[in-house]
């Protein structure tokens, strides 16, 4: 059954440095989300992206973060200058159509220090 | 705005006795609503759905839920719970009115917790 993969699983970092963590979704999926859970909290949206343009985003999603899809088959969250705050675990989703429901990867755990 | 709640951080029953995971919304629109699992250090799993129709959704693994409009209400249910049900469950809704992004809103979470 295909799925949502992310590397890396866990990604340590010191505050101000650039990371990007890397989601291949589904190949037949046409949206692509990130969305984030700091430890002990709710699963927050980031951003979603469509037909190579962000379609929505949420407050969350400032200047320090951007995303791409440089190929056929990535999709990449880039946060420019990580801060202690950034510390939480990313999920990437896909869904194939507008009202589906969205599949989710494992996950990748990033610890700021 | 579309907003989930959960109103049990935990649930703890018997094996075999029937569950129920409570979650309500409020949206301007129409919801779309989802049923997630989450396991340990995993992502989410996707469960079931309510978009048009039927109020009572069939999903995965023997769950089910009852999309009720006049409480607002997309109760999660099982009869007869194992176990291996024991995880992380969360409740989200898309609002038929927000932009075209899909955003989800998730609500808190609840932990249930299936007892031999």
């Amino acid at each position: 059954e295909p799925e949502v993969t992310q590397t890396p699983s866990h990604q340590v970092t010191q505050m101000g440095q650039e990371v990007i963590l890397r989601c291949v979704p589904i190949s037949n999926h046409l949206y692509f989300y990130w969305y984030r859970q700091i430890l002990g909290q709710k699963v927050e949206f980031l951003v979603s992206f469509y037909n190579n343009e962000i379609s929505e985003k949420s407050e969350i999603f400032d200047d320090q973060f951007s995303v791409e899809r440089p190929d056929g088959s990535n999709f990449t969250l880039k946060i420019r200058s990580t801060k202690l705050e950034d510390s939480a675990m990313y999920f990437c989703a896909s869904s194939p159509e507008q009202y589906n429901e969205q599949f989710f990867g494992p996950g990748t755990r990033l610890t700021v220090l | 705005a579309q907003s989930v709640a959960q109103p049990e951080d935990q649930v703890n029953v018997a094996e075999g006795n029937p569950l129920t995971v409570k979650c309500t919304y409020s949206v301007s629109g129409n919801p779309y609503l989802f049923w997630y699992v989450q396991y340990p250090n995993r992502g989410l799993q996707f469960l079931l759905k309510y978009i048009t129709g039927d109020n009572l959704v069939k999903g995965s693994y023997g769950f089910e839920a009852e999309f009720n409009k006049s409480q607002t209400s997309f109760h999660l249910k099982k009869p007869s719970a194992l176990v291996s049900d024991s995880a992380l469950y969360f409740c989200a809704v898309r609002d038929s009115l927000t932009g075209g992004g899909n955003k989800l809103t998730f609500g808190t979470g609840t932990q249930l917790k299936v007892e031999l």
